[in-house]
Formats: structure tokens, C-alpha cells, sequence
């Protein structure tokens, strides 16, 4: 295990389709973290987990995306009902809590609804 | 809740020569600031990273210095090469015992040119 690992790297999908991404954070990494990125600005977060427990949700995020992580281990980003304002890179990174506070970064799905 | 500005948007330096960039934070208490460095198609790498008890903190040609009054901080990069091309986010973070979201600036396009 070399870093963290996101599958797909890519996602095209049609307006009103659900999609799920997943995230494999590093392994010893108890901290969690999806964000978003679109074309010219900066990542913005939308949730993360503390082991398990999704300790916090950004209040810009929609009701349809919905983020799990059932063993404390990998992470799933579901959208359902997508649109074409949903059309970013996700991205995920992962931390240790007691560590020196960096996160750590993986390649990104980059998904484009049509 | 936490907003990060960043300025300037793109940059362009004489291989060399020095870059800045400026970022102001608005929630006093934040007290983890990290800079990442984002080449073009791949993910957000740290560069360096201060908290808000040390005033500056160097690594080879790469400095960042905090202002906790003013509430901004800023990204030196001494002697630009080319490989310093890319687009840089400014983060902050509260930290309360543990790490936490990080809110991101926009980002500075930076151009190093021979």
C-alpha cells in the first residue's frame, strides 16, 4: 500500500443516473475525508470519518449524496439522481488522527454527467 | 465557518527569481495551515505545513510564514525552476485535539519561465 487509491479514475454518466465512487485510504489512517474540485478553485469539503463514525457533513451537501465507511477501512461516495452541476473531480484523503495532521491525497474520480 | 482568500490567482516568475503567495483566513481559530502543490491531471501533494504556535518555518527553498494578528500567511519560494510550475492551494484548519476539515483557498496558477 503506497498511498490512497480511488476507483474509477474516470466516470461518465447520463443527468438522473446514481453513481458510486470508492476510496482505499492508507491503511493505518483512521481519518477519512471526501472532497470536491471543480475547474479553477480549490478543494471543498463535503465529509469525513473518524474510523467508522461519519463525524461531520457539509451543509452545502445535497441530500442526494450520500458517504459510507462500514469498517473503518475503504469508503464509498454515492450520487444519486446526478446533475450535470455534480460534473467534478472527487477527490479523498485520508489522515492519521494522531499524527502530523497531513492529509493525504488520492488521484481523484473525475466524473462528467452529461 | 472558515474562509480562505488567495491571492494572486496566476504568477508568473523569471526562472530564479522569488515567488509569494498570500492567503488571509477569517476564523481566529484555526491553527493548522497547510500548502499544497497541484501539477496539472494529478493530486494535491503537501509542501509544507505551520501551525499556528510557530511564526515560520523553512524547508530547503520553500518558507511559510503566520501572521496570527493579522490573520494571514504567506508561501516564499526562493530561486524558481521550472519544476515549481504548477497551481498552489493555501489551507486552514481548526484543530480541536485532533485534525480536522481544511478549508482551501482558490489557488495561484504559477508559471516559471527559463
Amino acid at each position: 500500500d503506497t498511498g490512497v487509491s480511488q476507483n474509477p479514475r474516470h466516470k461518465i454518466t447520463k443527468r438522473g443516473q446514481n453513481v458510486t465512487f470508492r476510496c482505499d485510504p492508507i491503511s493505518e489512517h483512521n481519518r477519512l475525508y471526501w472532497y470536491r474540485q471543480t475547474l479553477g478553485q480549490g478543494p471543498e469539503f463535503l465529509t469525513y470519518f473518524q474510523n467508522e463514525a461519519q463525524l461531520e457533513k457539509s451543509r452545502l451537501l445535497s441530500d442526494r449524496f450520500s458517504a459510507e465507511r462500514p469498517k473503518g477501512s475503504f469508503s464509498t461516495l454515492e450520487i444519486q439522481r446526478t446533475e450535470q452541476g455534480d460534473s467534478a473531480m472527487y477527490l479523498c484523503a485520508s489522515s492519521l488522527r494522531t499524527g502530523t495532521g497531513e492529509q493525504f491525497f488520492g488521484p481523484g474520480t473525475r466524473l462528467t454527467v452529461l | 465557518g472558515e474562509n480562505v482568500e488567495q491571492h494572486p490567482s496566476t504568477l508568473s516568475v523569471q526562472e530564479g527569481d522569488s515567488a509569494v503567495i498570500k492567503c488571509t483566513y477569517s476564523d481566529s481559530a484555526s491553527n493548522y495551515f497547510p500548502w499544497y502543490k497541484q501539477e496539472l491531471g494529478k493530486r494535491p501533494q503537501l509542501i509544507i505545513d505551520i501551525r499556528s504556535n510557530v511564526g515560520e518555518k523553512k524547508d530547503q527553498r520553500i518558507a511559510v510564514t503566520l501572521n496570527k494578528t493579522a490573520k494571514h500567511f504567506s508561501l516564499h519560494i526562493t530561486e524558481t525552476q521550472p519544476e515549481d510550475s504548477a497551481v498552489y492551494f493555501c489551507a486552514a484548519s481548526g484543530i480541536l485535539g485532533s485534525w480536522g476539515k481544511l478549508q482551501f483557498g482558490a489557488g495561484t496558477q504559477v508559471v516559471v519561465t527559463p
